[in-house]
């Protein structure tokens, strides 16, 4: 299994304004994403985010809006730009090993927009 | 692309009674299954993974699931609920065949009365 964690943990941030999320494993997984849970609801994927190049986004959002890098195969960050309270969520991270399929989460980041 | 529903937002049942935590599926081949808990204010956890072979699966804090291809379903029980059971529950199946980003089905919020 992999250890995840995330900073910061919660933030409130102001209406226009971009916050970056980082996330960091303990060990080697192949695959990371992130999605989004928005109040009361579930997990919507944002996009996988690829070593070393482009994030491969899911219909719905954009690089603009959540640009993603992930520089090496344990770290990678999450901006959520250009802040409106529609963004009031909380953002997970994940990782796992290509073809088998089960994906660990780190605690998740709750971001209130205001 | 594959999906899952899960029946039931809000599930309440009285402490030592049986957990009953359902989960339908949409695949024309038999998919990647897996049950996530998340606690409040924590990330997600697994609780178990149908992959292949046996239909019973079993996993952690005494939770099993059993894959039934006729039905298409993939129901979570436990025997006898405990208080710290209460939680919110997600059923989750690959996006698409052989990938590893996930669908997550909509949740249901256990309850458990003393």
């Amino acid at each position: 299994s992999a250890v995840i964690s995330q900073k910061p943990s919660r933030d409130i941030c102001q209406r226009g304004t971009s916050l970056t999320i980082q996330c960091q494993v303990d060990s080697q997984v192949t695959m990371m994403f992130w999605y989004r849970q928005q109040p009361g609801q579930s997990l919507t994927l944002i996009a996988t985010a690829n070593q070393g190049s482009e994030a491969t986004y899911e219909s719905g959002f954009v690089i603009d809006k959540f640009p993603i890098s992930r520089p090496n195969l344990t770290f990678s960050t999450l901006t959520v730009s250009n802040m409106s309270p529609e963004d009031s969520s909380i953002y997970l991270c994940s990782g796992g090993l290509a073809g088998v399929g089960e994906q660990f989460f780190g605690p998740g980041t709750r971001l209130t927009v205001l | 692309a594959q999906s899952v529903t899960q029946l039931g937002s809000h599930v309440s049942v009285s402490e030592g009674a049986l957990v009953l935590l359902r989960c339908n599926y949409s695949s024309s081949v038999p998919p990647y299954l897996f049950w996530y808990v998340q606690y409040p204010n924590q990330g997600l956890q697994l609780l178990l993974k149908y992959t292949t072979g046996a239909t019973l699966v079993k996993g952690i804090n005494g939770f099993e699931a059993e894959f039934k291809k006729s039905e298409t379903s993939f129901h979570l029980t436990k025997p006898s609920a405990h208080m710290s059971d209460a939680a919110e529950y997600f059923c989750a199946v690959p996006l698409r065949r052989g990938a590893n980003n996930l669908f997550f089905g909509t949740g249901t919020r256990l309850t458990v009365i003393p």
